[in-house]
């Protein structure tokens, strides 16, 4: 059964480092997405991706944070300057549509922990 | 603004017994809900989810859901619970016009015991 990959499983940095979080999203999905949960707390949507552009993003999703399709099967994430409350557990997602009834395939994630 | 609201962050039933895991929504337009579950070191696996056709939607591993507009609820149930049912579960909104952005809530996390 295809399913999304995500790598590293988890990624230790220090503060102010860049990161870059891939994904492979299942191979006939045009639509990709982050989320995010920080422990304890709720998944949080990032931003959603088609057609190689940002579809929409959340007020988390600020100027040290950008998304890639840098090939026709990977999909990054990139925080330019992390800090110490980027540290989370980073989703990726995929769709094959953009209707809100469209079923979102998750990756197991990958834990992000800055020091 | 959509919001989802899980009550109870730990829910611990007995083998056998069964699990009502609640969700409320907040909507000013006809939400799309969805359940998903989260296993340990997983990723979010969709369980069911309601698309304003039937109400009681089933699901996999013989959960379902029933939607309530009057309750504005859709909380998830399994007449007998299993061992293997221990996890997260998460309920999620989207809607029209927001690109496919799910919403969640908290989440509950459900215990077995024998």
């Amino acid at each position: 059964e295809p399913e999304v990959t995500q790598t590293p499983s988890h990624q230790v940095t220090q503060m102010g480092q860049e990161v870059i979080l891939r994904c492979v999203p299942i191979s006939n999905h045009l639509y990709f997405y982050w989320y995010r949960q920080i422990l304890g707390q709720k998944v949080e949507f990032l931003v959603s991706f088609y057609n190689n552009e940002i579809s929409e993003k959340s007020e988390i999703f600020d100027d040290q944070f950008s998304v890639e399709r840098p090939d026709g099967s990977n999909f990054t994430l990139k925080i330019r300057s992390t800090k110490l409350e980027d540290s989370a557990m980073y989703f990726c997602a995929s769709s094959e549509g953009l209707a809100p009834y469209n079923e979102q395939f998750f990756g197991p994630g990958t834990r992000l922990t800055v020091l | 603004a959509q919001s989802v609201t899980q009550l109870g962050s730990h829910v611990s039933v007995s083998e056998g017994a069964l699990v009502l895991l609640r969700c409320n929504y907040s909507s000013s337009v006809p939400p799309y809900l969805f359940w998903y579950v989260q296993y340990p070191n997983q990723g979010l696996q969709l369980l069911l989810k309601y698309t304003s056709a039937a109400t009681l939607v089933k699901g996999i591993n013989g959960f379902e859901a029933e939607f309530k507009k009057s309750e504005t609820s859709f909380h998830l149930t399994k007449p007998s619970a299993h061992m293997s049912d221990a996890a997260e579960y998460f309920c999620a909104v989207s809607f029209s016009g927001g690109y496919n952005k799910l919403i969640f809530g908290a989440g509950t996390r459900l215990a077995v015991h024998p």
